[in-house]
């Protein structure tokens, strides 16, 4: 039973271009979420989808960022015009079901971008 | 907002020897979960141990386990028998009947051989 698979582990762009970082969840996981980790620091939440809807967006930056989960293929987060401060291990998470029960997020490996 | 504050950011511990990581943490709900997360140099995030509000017997998973004070807002990690691949960063998480993960800032354990 493969876990969250995340690609690609290392992305560098340069200030002004887009990043796309990909997020397949555990099988039969239709929960997934973004986390942000800058250096030396815990992780931030970002935004939380299901399949074909943004249900919590309230960590993510209003500009620049966006996030979908389609109905088939990977979740996709996405980061048009990126600059230094973007430059963060970027994980995603997935989780059978959200409301109620210990209901458990599992990490996949994280998206290292660096902004040159 | 739910706060989760660790106040160690980095501990040592001999090998073989006992360590308890501190965290405590801020809500106004009732029902909730608590998790230690723990993330090895590879940074791969990996689930330590979890303890659900609601009850009141501490987790333990093999040599890890929590003291869970709720009046307290306390969450602590003893890991006992501490082995070299211990040594990585933990990170308490809390999260409320819904969604997300609210991490605390972390603490770095080093194991001494």
């Amino acid at each position: 039973n493969a876990g969250v698979m995340q690609n690609p582990r290392h992305l560098v762009r340069r200030r002004g271009q887009e990043a796309r970082l990909r997020c397949s969840p555990m099988k039969g996981h239709s929960h997934v979420y973004w986390y942000r980790q800058l250096p030396e620091e815990g992780l931030k939440f970002m935004v939380y989808l299901q399949k074909e809807n943004i249900i919590d967006e309230s960590g993510m930056p209003k500009e620049r960022f966006s996030a979908e989960f389609p109905k088939e293929g990977p979740s996709i987060l996405r980061i048009q015009q990126v600059v230094r401060g973007d430059s963060a291990a970027y994980f995603c998470a997935s989780s059978l079901m959200a409301s109620g029960g210990p209901d458990t997020q599992y990490f996949g490996p994280g998206t290292r971008l660096t902004v040159l | 907002a739910q706060t989760v504050t660790q106040s160690q950011p980095e501990m040592s511990v001999q090998e073989a020897e006992t360590v308890t990581l501190s965290c405590t943490y801020d809500t106004s709900e009732s029902d909730y979960y608590l998790f230690w997360y723990k993330q090895p140099p590879s940074r791969q995030m990996i689930l330590v141990i979890r303890q659900e509000a609601y009850k009141q017997q501490n987790a333990t998973e093999n040599r890890f386990s929590v003291n869970f004070q709720k009046a307290a807002k306390s969450f602590s990690l003893k890991i006992s028998d501490s082995q070299l691949g211990d040594a990585a960063m933990y990170f308490c998480a809390y999260r409320r009947a819904g969604n997300m993960l609210t991490f605390g800032g972390g603490t770095r354990l080093m194991v001494k051989p």
